[in-house]
């Protein structure tokens, strides 16, 4: 593995159904991050974990959960999916311990489609 | 944080250099600017950043007016894989909104043959 990796590449998802999407690094970044973006849009913050342990709401969290059990891995679950979930899911990570805060590397997305 | 004002595309040939502009009016005395950019189906990338002075690394250079309230992103000899969406995102290295960037709508810039 080097850097992101996240799975599945794609999926569709029956409405009412529970999704996880995973999200690993090896880069040893202490923060995580989930992103979705929809069409013609810029992308916008689901949920953030600074470190392993930790995670905090972003600016569109509702309908998704996330958890932090270890440094490597974050995934995202939606608990019961909308078809308003339909969207392209970027996960990140940065390197708080050396000051690059907001440097993140980027994951290649899933995209997700809730019918 | 302060918001951002890019223009929404912008055009450049093969070899020559591409100026992106970004306006952030509101931008505060720790705040930086950060630059990203997203090529068409892949996650984002980050390009540079600075808080005053201008950077320049290899991807890119990164002017800042004194004031502040204004930078441009320079790709000096653009090429076809420089063609992506460019994000000007302005965030302040500490307190509770570290990490959080807020991408906007960006700039799409087309590099021709």
């Amino acid at each position: 593995i080097a850097g992101i990796t996240q799975a599945p590449t794609s999926q569709i998802l029956a409405a009412g159904r529970r999704m996880t999407l995973r999200c690993t690094q090896d880069m040893r970044h202490n923060a995580m991050y989930w992103y979705r973006q929809d069409l013609g849009l810029g992308l916008r913050l689901i949920h953030y974990s600074n470190t392993a342990g930790t995670t905090g709401k972003g600016e569109v969290p509702d309908g998704y959960s996330v958890s932090r059990a270890n440094t490597d891995d974050f995934p995202l679950t939606l608990a019961s999916a909308v078809p308003s979930q339909t969207s392209v899911y970027f996960c990140a990570s940065s390197d708080r311990t050396s000051g690059k805060y907001n440097e993140q590397f980027f994951g290649p997305g899933t995209r997700l489609t809730v019918l | 944080d302060a918001k951002t004002t890019q223009p929404p595309s912008m055009d450049c040939a093969e070899g020559r250099a591409a100026n992106l502009p970004c306006n952030h009016s509101t931008i505060s005395g720790n705040e930086y600017v950060y630059w990203y950019r997203q090529i068409h189906s892949q996650g984002p990338q980050y390009i540079i950043h600075g808080l005053k002075n201008n950077e320049t690394n290899e991807m890119a250079s990164l002017i800042i007016t004194e004031d502040r309230k204004s930078s441009t992103l320079i790709l000096p000899h653009a090429t076809l894989r420089d063609t992506a969406v460019y994000y000007c995102i302005v965030l302040s290295d500490r307190g509770s909104t570290l990490g959080r960037l807020y991408f906007g709508r960006g700039t799409q810039l087309t590099v021709w043959p």
